[in-house]
């Protein structure tokens, strides 16, 4: 079946630094990648969509310049946490759209992000 | 707006009985999918099962099965025999059209499903 395969797993960085967390579908080309964040004990929340060859899509709240999405090709979707400060510490998910439309989200493994 | 609603925080269920966690949606959209989605401790989301919304036959998976009522925009889902191993979050989900045509997931709050041995 589809594999987004999502690292690191865990990172740990200091305030004012950048994080970039990859998701890279393995067996499938993904031309949309959704990426979510989860608060503890929380739903998962949409904040944007990326798509290859063009711009991310942000969910209004967002902020466009602290959390950079690029889709450079149809296997590789990147997040970076830009200036990272400790409220940006979560667990982010991407996921990617089915290839069929009766198929469920295939969905990366998280990233557990503190900042310190 | 298309919004899931989970109304149950959290459920218990003895090992080997049978539990249901309810769902429901509103839409006006007339062709859909509705999902369930588990996120055990580890936090990988796993898909449960799917329903499309054009057939009426309620889908099942081995002991998962959701009743499905259109009418009333319900998407229950039915554990059977339950494990110690389906201990998890479940969340409900809708695919909704955006209106640029694409299309994304809306989560449901999840249920925190405990199984007591």
């Amino acid at each position: 079946g589809a594999v987004v395969s999502q690292h690191p797993s865990r990172v740990i960085c200091k305030s004012g630094t950048s994080v970039k967390i990859e998701c890279r579908s393995l067996d499938f080309q993904a031309t949309t990648m959704f990426w979510y964040r989860q608060f503890p004990k929380q739903s998962l929340m949409l904040m944007a969509t990326s798509n290859e060859g063009s711009k991310a899509t942000y969910e209004q709240g967002v902020e466009k310049d602290k959390f950079l999405i690029n889709h450079a090709s149809l296997t590789l979707s990147t997040l970076t946490v830009t200036s990272a400060h400790p409220e940006d510490s979560s667990f982010y998910i991407c996921s990617a759209p089915p290839a069929l439309k009766n198929y469920g989200y295939t969905f990366g493994s998280g990233t557990r992000l503190t900042v310190v | 707006a298309q919004t899931v609603t989970q109304s149950q925080p959290e459920m218990s269920v003895q090992e080997a009985e049978t539990v249901t966690l309810s769902c429901t949606y509103d839409t006006s959209e007339s062709d859909y999918y509705l999902f369930w989605y588990k996120q055990p401790p580890s936090r990988q989301m796993i898909l449960v099962i799917r329903q499309e919304a054009y057939k009426q036959q309620n889908a099942t998976e081995n002991r998962f099965s959701v009743n499905f009522q259109k009418a009333a925009k319900s998407f229950s889902l039915k554990i059977s025999d339950s494990q110690l191993g389906d201990a998890a979050m479940y969340f409900c989900a809708y695919r909704r059209r955006t209106q640029g045509g694409s299309e994304k997931l809306v989560f449901g709050k999840g249920t925190k499903l405990t199984v007591n041995p």
